[in-house]
């Protein structure tokens, strides 16, 4: 059964700060990893996707890696801004039925 | 462009009361899903539909009902609430399964007391 493992749960760092977020899964046979960003009240946005046979997505300041062989991904956010607070979550499609199943998120809240 | 677009915001339903959560895409996409979010858990597949006519449990459906007869919607019905269904529902649809990305509805508060 795939697991997704999000550390650390919350996060505060000063504005400008290069942050990175990590996420880590149990099996390593995967069709994509899913970077999403959650506002409170509000779904979940796409921020990344990487497939399998991708080592890293790039999108403005954002920058995610994927290491299946070890069962990471970590997401770099550059120069980080207020705006920027919300909860991370990552998601990893695998298994027959292509699940998606998600980690629980770290909070990230960026002071001014 | 809408999006996903999920109905109502708000609920509040008394134990034993059924109610139906609406969902419905404007991106023709054929992939639909329903998640509920409960604190310090992931999102938990309930339901989902690889297009219209057909659908499939996910992790957790018991208590909810799913059908799908267009692309477009996707709703969830709840039948005889209990507490343990008080969550937030999300619906969120993917062009492909594997390929492309989850997009997300805002979302349905329910409380069941």
């Amino acid at each position: 059964k795939q697991e997704v493992t999000q550390i650390p749960a919350a996060l505060s760092v000063p504005e400008g700060e290069n942050l990175v977020l990590n996420c880590s899964f149990t099996d390593s046979a995967i069709y994509n990893l899913q970077w999403f960003r959650q506002d409170p009240g509000k779904g979940l946005t796409s921020l990344l996707l990487i497939q399998s046979s991708q080592r890293e997505q790039t999108s403005g300041r954002l920058n995610a890696s994927l290491d299946k062989s070890s069962g990471r991904s970590t997401l770099y956010i550059a120069a980080s801004q207020p705006g920027d607070s919300a909860t991370y979550l990552c998601a990893v499609t695998s298994g027959g039925y292509q699940k998606v199943t998600f980690g629980t998120g770290t909070k990230l809240q960026v002071i001014p | 462009n809408a999006g996903v677009t999920q109905t109502p915001k708000f609920r509040i339903l008394k134990i034993g009361q059924s109610m139906t959560l609406q969902c419905t895409q404007d991106m023709n996409h054929n992939y639909m899903y329903w998640y509920r979010q409960d604190p310090g858990m992931g999102l938990k597949l309930i339901y989902y539909s690889v297009g219209a006519g057909i659908t499939d449990k996910g992790e957790v459906p018991n208590g909810y009902n799913v059908s799908r007869s267009t692309t477009e919607d996707f709703p969830l019905r709840l039948e005889l609430a209990a507490p343990s269904q008080t969550s937030v529902y999300f619906c969120a649809s993917s062009y492909d399964q594997g390929n492309s990305p989850l997009h997300f509805g805002n979302g349905t508060r329910l409380t069941v007391t």
